[in-house]
């Protein structure tokens, strides 16, 4: 069964701390994302990376950075968080869109205080 | 620019009855479509997908949709519904450069 796994379900932290998010696949896809979801707002796409050690921004990429140092794993880095940054985070992977569709992971709830 | 509208924020169905929910996209070539279906506090699931040939495809769940090109829409259906099918409904189209844009979602709950 194919897999994107995010490694932490539930996170809370203290403005300021820095943040890791971790996405694995196991479906040896090229192409990573990383989304944020906000109720009435959809997903919006904060990074993508198409290869390893490759990254595009997305629409929002602004206090978030994005690390793929193997093909399998995406990490997603909040230098210092802010309150706003409080929100659903969810990864997901492709080999591409022209024959395959996203494949997520179950999200990271993060919540900063 | 791309974009996927999806007008109804909250849509109320009895169970047993039939349900559409509304997708229209902006996308200046042949889109991919998809429907994904989110239940509480997890990640996104597809239902169906649209790439190319027959224009009604059918998903998981008993669930249909139609590409209308003339009318830049893909909505989903469902003839009969269940509890179980309570949950946010996301459309999505992709490009040819590995972009998927989605609308805002249309939350769906079911009466009893």
């Amino acid at each position: 069964d194919v897999k994107v796994t995010q490694s932490s379900r539930y996170l809370v932290k203290r403005t300021g701390e820095k943040v890791f998010l971790e996405c694995v696949q196991d479906m040896d896809h090229e192409n990573m994302f990383w989304y944020r979801q906000d109720p009435g707002l959809g997903l919006r796409l904060i990074y993508f990376s198409y290869d390893v050690k490759m990254k595009e921004k997305g629409d929002i990429p602004e206090g978030y950075s994005v690390s793929r140092e193997k093909k399998e794993r995406f990490s997603l880095i909040l230098e210092s968080a802010s309150t706003n940054q409080t929100s659903m985070y969810l990864c997901a992977s492709v080999r591409s869109s022209a024959t395959g569709e996203l494949f997520f992971g179950e999200g990271s709830r993060l919540t900063v205080l | 620019a791309q974009s996927v509208t999806q007008p109804d924020i909250h849509i109320t169905v009895s169970e047993g009855a039939s349900l559409e929910l509304r997708c229209n996209y902006s996308y200046g070539a042949t889109p991919y479509l998809f429907w994904y279906v989110q239940s509480p506090g997890q990640g996104l699931q597809l239902l169906l997908k649209y790439f190319s040939g027959d224009t009604l495809v059918q998903g998981i769940k008993g669930f249909e949709a139609e590409f209308k090109r003339s009318q830049s829409s893909f909505n989903l259906r469902k003839p009969s519904v269940h509890w179980s099918d309570a949950a946010e409904y996301f459309c999505a189209v992709g490009d040819n450069f590995n972009k998927f844009y989605f609308g805002s979602g249309t939350k769906l709950n079911v009466k009893p």
